[in-house]
């Protein structure tokens, strides 16, 4: 139980394109989900929350106009890459919260991005 | 700003060695501490979740103890085998749903 799947796993695109990344909760509903990023070497860091069918709230410092969240679904939530450039490079990794007692997230297998 | 380390950041050991590893997390406003073990291209799986102070938790040969007042947790694996082998981490929690993720500690299990 609790499997979140991430698609794609990896895309290169070209600069001034948009990449959209999809996160499903296979087996369970997600009150919230959760999107990180990660630089080589370093922690994985919160870049937004979403919950379905509200706006998303974004960490201090990440553009809203450039990482677009929309969780239509108590299944599924998007990061759209917009106007992707080479400093945009980098490993996303979604994870899905149900509410349960124990508050544990579970992540999706992430996707690594390269921007040419 | 809320800092969680982890240390080693890497290390080997041999096929049937037992090893450990630390996370620090700060002691103030402490909620729950997650460990996570991460293969590669896989999803990171969550083995604990501690919360009371001197929590011990266990999954067939690994475990985990929490120290909540000085702010630490140890990740123990007994007798390692190479599928051992991955990243592991720890997140603190003081409450919220936002995790605060060390960098990881990464173990090679060496047959």
């Amino acid at each position: 139980g609790a499997v979140v799947s991430q698609h794609p796993s990896r895309v290169i695109c070209k600069s001034g394109t948009s990449v959209k990344i999809e996160c499903r909760s296979l087996d369970f509903q997600a009150t919230t989900m959760f999107w990180y990023r990660q630089f080589p070497k370093q922690s994985l860091m919160l870049m937004a929350t979403s919950n379905e069918g509200s706006k998303a709230t974004y960490e201090q410092g990440v553009e809203k106009d450039k990482f677009l969240i929309n969780h239509a679904s108590l299944t599924l939530s998007t990061l759209t890459v917009t106007s992707a450039h080479p400093e945009d490079s980098s490993f996303y990794i979604c994870s899905a919260f149900s509410g349960g007692s124990t508050d544990t997230q579970y992540f999706g297998p992430g996707t690594r991005l390269t921007v040419l | 700003i809320l800092n969680v380390e982890q240390s080693p950041q890497s290390l080997h050991v041999q096929e049937g060695d037992s090893t450990n590893f630390t996370c620090s997390f700060p002691s103030s406003n402490f909620y729950a501490l997650h460990w996570y073990r991460w293969e590669t291209a896989k999803s990171p799986e969550a083995l604990f979740v501690m919360t009371l102070n001197g929590d011990e938790k266990k999954k067939g040969r690994i475990s985990a103890t929490l120290n909540t007042k000085e702010g630490y947790s140890y990740l123990y694996i007994k007798g390692s085998q190479p599928e051992d082998s991955a990243t592991y981490l720890c997140a603190f929690t003081s409450g919220t749903y936002k995790y605060i993720f060390g960098t990881g500690t990464r173990l090679k299990v060496l047959a």
